[in-house]
């Protein structure tokens, strides 16, 4: 079973808005993992924030996490045509094994 | 760094045939996964090596499915006889022992006739 749910299933928004996606799990995890995959392409590793961080940066991407929540968020900022594609958070339920949520399709229209 | 490599990328057959899919991992990467990606399922880790020697097999569909890692730079996953509900796309990723990220091969698209 998934242990990660995105949220919206699918985004659709103008260059330079912000997106925000949403992730909410079930179990106590030791990190949350956000991927990027483009169409046709593998995933590509985006931020990793421990279950003791509560907020994260890189570049224009914020990740939180609400650990009494079980859920997390990934915002992208001033939004590019290139940002188009999809977003999964990835849990540990283990010290190697990822469960991945079903992800969101982002679409940023220029 | 080359990344993750997978082969082929596109690999069309008739149902029963064999199918084997090669992963290189990115070199000194100790952990290496396989997983399988449908629509309907989403992303499904199917098998899991730690150097070499396979630690978690749980999420292989059925005896028709079979993975190998012979070395530390090679590692194939076959599927004999195929059938047509196997169609997806197969990713390999790897990750050094140290770190949780995992890096993504390309995927291999398999469609079974």
């Amino acid at each position: 079973s998934q242990q990660g749910e995105e949220d919206p299933q699918a985004l659709s928004i103008q260059e330079g808005e912000n997106a925000t996606m949403n992730c909410s799990y079930k179990t106590s995890i030791n990190n949350l993992q956000w991927y990027r995959q483009n169409s046709g392409r593998g995933l590509v590793h985006l931020i990793l924030i421990r279950s003791n961080e509560r907020e994260k940066h890189s570049g224009r991407l914020r990740v939180t996490l609400d650990t009494s929540k079980k859920s997390s968020s990934l915002l992208i900022t001033a939004s590019r045509a290139a940002d188009t594609a999809s977003y999964f958070c990835a849990t540990d339920s283990s010290s190697y094994k990822l469960i991945f949520g079903s992800g969101t399709r982002l679409l940023v229209r220029p | 760094d080359a990344g993750v490599i997978q082969s082929p990328r596109h690999e069309v057959t008739e149902m029963g045939q064999e199918v084997t899919l090669r992963c290189k991992p990115i070199s000194g990467h100790n952990s290496l996964f396989w997983y399988r990606q449908t629509m309907m399922r989403g992303l499904e880790l199917l098998i899991y090596f730690n150097n070499n020697v396979p630690i978690d097999d749980s999420g292989m569909p059925e005896d028709r499915f079979s993975a190998k890692m012979p070395n530390a730079s090679f590692s194939t996953l076959k599927i004999q006889p195929s059938e047509p509900r196997d169609s997806a796309v197969y990713f390999c990723a790897s990750s050094s022992g140290d770190s949780d990220t995992q890096y993504f091969g390309p995927g291999t698209r398999l469609t079974v006739l």
